[in-house]
């Protein structure tokens, strides 16, 4: 089975560009959260959608937007790009929302902004 | 709120020698605890975790982890040391499974031959 699918692998924007990040989770896998890396810090929680519905948000301006489709797949958006945007964008999917099985990771999209 | 300290953001070890890596939690509930490892260009894969079962945890590639309430601390060992295991670990924190992930700031394993 596939893992967890995000695209782009790497993107560069300038400041001021609008950018969206698409994430597939694992089939049957109905939760799907956003996480910014930035180099040489640990992942950030964004954004946590399951059954397509906001379940959590973390300390991000309103720049950054999320969303989750019928087949669970997920799109992260950011607008207005400023420089310490710059990160690696991580999408976790895992299963029931309440569930004690953990999260699995993509590969992430480096985003550069120039 | 929760959150995770690892203390040393650099550890070097000699391969065949132990390794361990050290995490500090906070949390007021009980804890799901998380080591998550970090090759260079690739995203986050599970080395192991806790859910309140059994205190010492077995993980892949030969890791383990023992969660010792008393010092809020799960520790990340693995007896001999390979060259392979150099990578960045993450210990991280969450009230469930599937909840949002409370991560440390990530400690960076160099294996010297």
């Amino acid at each position: 089975d596939a893992g967890v699918t995000q695209s782009p692998t790497h993107l560069i924007k300038t400041r001021g560009q609008h950018v969206t990040l698409r994430c597939s989770p694992i089939s049957g896998h109905k939760s799907v959260s956003w996480y910014q890396q930035v180099l040489g810090q640990g992942p950030q929680f964004i954004f946590q959608y399951y059954e397509k519905e906001e379940r959590g948000r973390g300390n991000f301006p309103d720049r950054f937007s999320a969303r989750q489709f019928p087949n669970y797949s997920s799109e992260l958006n950011v607008n207005a790009l400023l420089l310490g945007d710059s990160a690696l964008y991580l999408c976790a999917s895992g299963t029931d929302f309440n569930s004690n099985q953990p999260q699995h990771f993509g590969d992430g999209t480096r985003l550069s902004i120039l | 709120a929760q959150s995770v300290t690892q203390l040393g953001s650099h550890v070097s070890v000699s391969e065949g020698a132990l390794v361990l890596l050290r995490c500090n939690y906070s949390s007021s509930v009980p804890p799901y605890l998380f080591w998550y490892v970090q090759y260079p260009n690739q995203g986050l894969q599970l080395l192991l975790k806790y859910t309140s079962a059994a205190t010492l945890v077995k993980g892949i590639n030969g890791f383990e982890a023992e969660f010792k309430k008393s010092e809020t601390s799960f520790h990340l060992t693995k007896p001999s040391a390979h060259m392979s295991d150099a990578a960045e670990y993450f210990c991280a924190v969450s009230d469930r499974g599937n909840t949002p992930l409370v991560f440390g700031k990530g400690t960076r394993l160099s294996v010297i031959a």
